[in-house]
């Protein structure tokens, strides 16, 4: 079992529609959970950080965390085409550790 | 503006051949991480530096090696490139402390091996 898994998609939702990606993980050690977008043929992109359970608003993308779950969620309001990327999330535990990501979902929006 | 560069966007190379990948950032970054990204396995962390002249093996360090001379620079060498080491490379730097968790990516490289 991978410690994070994240569902590839793809996913086509048409423009103005909220989208919700997802990340469940196995490891109660993370505390620390980012989102990365990624467009094509271009390195990922710090999106959202979030440290420990709770939600952060940044516009129109929210991140939520559920620790007790091993749950995190990307929201992203009133999608656009420009949102079209795929999305990674991260995670991490205390200290200076390296990062475990899931493999990425695809994110397609239709004008 | 932070900025993570890779030498070559594109490569093709043949097998057998040594390569290698060159990382700079500009941020004065401690930590430098390369990863591989392949479709349907994410990035998987090949070797990482947490300082000068210092690497730590990463999940898939094997067919691969490092080298860091200077802060802002991490090299990744293929010793013997093979057909399975086709994939996408990405380069990233961090800063220990606060939001250290933080990684900037650089653009990547694609290398294509025959």
């Amino acid at each position: 079992q991978k410690e994070v898994e994240q569902d590839p998609g793809p996913l086509s939702v048409p423009e103005g529609a909220i989208v919700s990606l997802n990340c469940t993980y196995s490891n109660s050690a993370f505390q620390y959970f980012m989102w990365y977008r990624q467009y094509s043929r271009k390195g990922p992109e710090l999106l959202m950080y979030t440290y420990s359970s709770g939600n952060k608003e940044d516009g129109r993308f929210t991140a939520q965390v559920d620790k007790s779950s091993k749950y995190i969620s990307l929201f992203i309001r009133d999608s656009q085409p420009s949102d079209s990327a795929t999305y990674l999330c991260a995670m991490s535990g205390r200290g200076n550790e390296k990062l475990t990501f899931g493999t990425g979902t695809r994110l397609t929006i239709i004008p | 503006d932070v900025k993570v560069t890779q030498s070559s966007r594109y490569l093709v190379k043949r097998t057998g051949e040594k390569v290698f990948l060159e990382c700079v950032q500009d941020m004065d970054h401690e930590n430098m991480f390369w990863y591989r990204q392949d479709p349907g396995l994410g990035l998987r962390l090949i070797y990482f530096s947490y300082d000068v002249k210092m690497k730590e093996k990463g999940d898939i360090p094997e067919g691969y090696s490092v080298s860091r001379e200077k802060k802002e620079r991490f090299s990744l060498i293929l010793e013997s490139a093979s057909t399975n080491q086709t994939s996408m490379y990405l380069c990233a730097s961090s800063l220990p402390g606060t939001y250290q968790e933080t990684q900037y990516f650089g653009p990547g490289t694609r290398l294509l091996v025959l």
